[in-house]
C-alpha cells in the first residue's frame, strides 16, 4: 500500500465552489505538505505543517487554506475555485532526521472551469 | 533568494549516458536532491548529496557537486526506456526544518 495517498485522484469543478482535497499518510511523519506543480513553473509551497497544531503558509497560500486533523492527515480547500487553480497537487511527507528527504503522495488532478 | 535552474528537456538514444544538469544559487545550500516524476506519479527521491562531497555514486546513478560553479548534475548510465520521466533538482539548508526548493524539472527522453 501507498505510505501517503490522496483523494481525489481527478476533479473537475466550476469556479466559484469550494472543494477540498484530502491527504493521508503512514509514514509516522509530522511534517506534511501542500504543493501545485504547474508546466514551466515546477513546485511551489502552498502550505506546510509541522504538527497537528502548527500551521504555516508558503509562497503561494493565498486562495487555499488547510487543515491538519490529526497526524496522518492533512487536507487543502480551495474556498473558491477560480480557473488559475487548475494544477496538479501534491501532498508529501518528510520525517526531521537527515536531510529533507520528502515523500510525495500521486497527485490529484484539479480542473476548475 | 533560493533559484534552482535546470533546462527543460533532453533526449537520448537507449544505452547512451544521460546527463542531467543543475545550477542553484544559494552558496549555503546543505543538500541538494534529485528526484523522478514518472507520468501520473508523485516526485520519488532518486538520491541526495551533502554539500561536502564532490560525488555520489549508486548503481548506474553518478551525482557530481561542483560547488565552486554552484552546479550539480546526475548522469544515468545505460540509459533505459523506463527512465524516461521527469527529474527535479532541488536544494535545502540543514538544521531544523529548511524550506526545500525544487527546480521545473528537466524532461527526459529515451529514444529506443
Amino acid at each position: 500500500d501507498a505510505d501517503v495517498t490522496q483523494t481525489p485522484r481527478n476533479r473537475i469543478t466550476k469556479t466559484g465552489k469550494r472543494i477540498m482535497l484530502e491527504c493521508s499518510q503512514t509514514k509516522g511523519h509530522d511534517r506534511m505538505y501542500w504543493y501545485r506543480q504547474d508546466p514551466g513553473l515546477g513546485l511551489r509551497l502552498i502550505y506546510y505543517s509541522f504538527d497537528v497544531k502548527d500551521i504555516n503558509k508558503g509562497e503561494i497560500s493565498d486562495g487555499y487554506s488547510v487543515s491538519r486533523q490529526a497526524q496522518a492527515k492533512f487536507s487543502l480547500s480551495l474556498e473558491s475555485a477560480i480557473p488559475n487553480q487548475t494544477a496538479l497537487y501534491f501532498c508529501a511527507t518528510s520525517d526531521p532526521r537527515g536531510p529533507e528527504t520528502q515523500y510525495f503522495g500521486p497527485g490529484t488532478r484539479l480542473l476548475v472551469l | 533568494g533560493e533559484d534552482v535552474e535546470q533546462s527543460l528537456f533532453l533526449s537520448v538514444r537507449e544505452g547512451d549516458s544521460s546527463v542531467i544538469n543543475c545550477t542553484y544559487t544559494d552558496s549555503s545550500s546543505t543538500y541538494l536532491y534529485w528526484y523522478k516524476q514518472e507520468p501520473g506519479a508523485g516526485l520519488q527521491l532518486l538520491t541526495y548529496i551533502f554539500s561536502n562531497m564532490d560525488m555520489k555514486q549508486d548503481q548506474r546513478l553518478t551525482v557530481l557537486l561542483n560547488k565552486k560553479d554552484k552546479h550539480l548534475s546526475l548522469r544515468i548510465a545505460d540509459t533505459q526506456t523506463g527512465d524516461s520521466a521527469i527529474y527535479f533538482c532541488a536544494e535545502s539548508l540543514s538544521g531544523g526544518y529548511q524550506k526545500v526548493t525544487f527546480g521545473i524539472g528537466t524532461k527526459l527522453q529515451v529514444i529506443p
